[in-house]
């Protein structure tokens, strides 16, 4: 059975403090893995797709990677702005299956 | 990315009415529409898949004569909670997606029904 599981399920953070957040898959047949963003309240924010072992992406202090195994969200230099809950799904066949979340703290 | 907005943002009813809500796409024609349902500090759960013209496909334990799903263009898709009940109460949220699965779905801002 296809499963997501994500690491730590929270995370306080000094600002400041890099850190990485872990989604580990088993699925069959992967098409891609996700990383969302979610705010209390609203609806997740697209934030990477990765397609193949060994792929990364950057955007502003994020960064995501992805092995055969698993993916990392690597947060440098995080900010209070980047206090959310960060989502990881994969996509196996036609179903997007979700992580259930890390909930990221930073404190300033 | 692509623009979603969903109506109502929140709704109060009482209990054994029923309750629509639309999921648009402001910016582009979505292949395939997904309603999901989500928890207190609980991840998104998907209740159904539906393509434009399709009757939607239900998960497992989703009953369909409850959540009814009508897909009616490449840019509306409306979610009907009918009989509603207290443990109907939750964050409904639809998402879009253009294409094939490899591509990322985007996602609509949430509706927070509460059921009295």
């Amino acid at each position: 059975e296809d499963q997501v599981t994500q690491s730590p399920e929270a995370l306080r953070l000094q600002e400041g403090e890099s850190s990485s957040l872990n989604c580990s898959y088993t699925v069959s047949g992967l098409r891609g893995l996700f990383w969302y963003r979610q705010d209390p309240g609203k609806g997740p924010e697209f934030l990477f797709t990765l397609y193949s072992a060994g792929e990364e992406k950057e955007k502003e202090r994020l960064k995501a990677t992805l092995t055969k195994k698993e993916s990392f969200l690597h947060i440098t230099a995080p900010k209070p702005e980047d206090s959310a809950t960060y989502l990881c799904a994969v996509q196996a066949g036609d179903d997007m299956r979700f992580g259930a979340g890390t909930r990221l703290t930073v404190k300033p | 990315g692509a623009v979603v907005s969903q109506h109502p943002s929140w709704v109060i009813c009482k209990s054994g009415t029923s309750v629509k809500i639309e999921c648009r796409s402001l910016d582009f024609q979505a292949t395939t529409m997904f309603w999901y349902r989500q928890f207190p500090k609980q991840s998104l759960m998907l209740m159904a898949t539906s393509n434009e013209g399709s009757k939607a496909t239900y998960e497992q334990g989703v009953e369909k004569d409850k959540f009814l799903i009508n897909h009616a263009s490449l840019t509306l898709s409306t979610l009907t909670v009918t009989s509603a009940h207290p443990e109907d109460s939750s964050f409904y949220i639809c998402s879009l997606r253009q294409g094939n699965s490899y591509n990322e779905q985007f996602f609509g801002p949430g509706t927070r029904l509460t059921v009295l």
